[in-house]
């Protein structure tokens, strides 16, 4: 079936820090991918998206490139904020369909 | 504008009994989309309308659980004689038309709690 894997967290790092968390996935044909971001007391957000093969999303600084060889959409950030302290969720919608497969997300905090 | 609004934001419920979730979608949303997310996990998906029609209950857990949104605009999430494992956040998210590239809008979810 259709699944995603995010690294575990919580992932704690200090301002200006180069941020990775990882994504990988499973899924039959060419699903779209999403990074989904939860702030303290919010709603999820969408923060990128790729839908095709080498597509790279990005916002905020943040980026993510959709690699169908290695099935990841891993998430970057060269510089983190404090305020960039959020759980994170790795997401896919499969060809043809509506609803989003979710991973089960990675708590990011900044320290200043 | 206005974005996806919950209600209530917490329940406290007693084992048994039935309750019912409230979702506003963003105005003129065709599509609708209810997820499930327990505590330290990403949001699970249970059922999806595109205006009145509900498309896709595939994720509803049990029979206890029932969804309608009879006008195409505010949908209601029901729980039939809840069960402690109902606990979690009930997320709802809605987007403008029905298109697979469409970006789904998430509210701040209700938060049950079933003693």
């Amino acid at each position: 079936g259709n699944s995603v894997t995010q690294m575990e967290g919580p992932v704690t790092l200090s301002e200006e820090a180069f941020l990775t968390i990882n994504c990988t996935y499973t899924a039959t044909g060419y699903p779209s991918l999403f990074w989904y971001v939860q702030y303290p007391g919010e709603g999820l957000q969408l923060l990128l998206k790729a839908t095709k093969a080498d597509d790279k999303g990005s916002n905020k600084g943040f980026e993510a490139t959709y690699r169908k060889e290695t099935t990841s959409f891993h998430l970057e950030k060269g510089s983190v904020q404090v305020s960039d302290s959020a759980v994170y969720f790795c997401a896919l919608r499969r060809q043809g369909a509506q609803k989003l497969v979710f991973g089960q997300g990675t708590r990011l905090t900044i320290n200043p | 504008g206005a974005g996806v609004s919950q209600s209530p934001r917490y329940k406290v419920a007693k084992r048994g009994q039935d309750v019912a979730l409230r979702c506003d979608p963003i105005s003129g949303h065709v599509s609708l989309f209810w997820y499930q997310q327990a505590l330290g996990q990403g949001p699970e998906f249970l059922t999806y309308f595109q205006n009145e029609a509900q498309l896709d209950k595939s994720g509803l857990p049990s029979d206890r659980f029932f969804a309608e949104r009879p006008e195409g605009s505010v949908s209601t999430l029901k729980i039939q004689r809840t069960q402690q494992e109902d606990s979690a956040v009930y997320l709802c998210a809605s987007s403008l038309l029905a298109g697979l590239q469409e970006t789904q809008y998430f509210g701040p979810g209700t938060r049950l709690l079933v003693l």
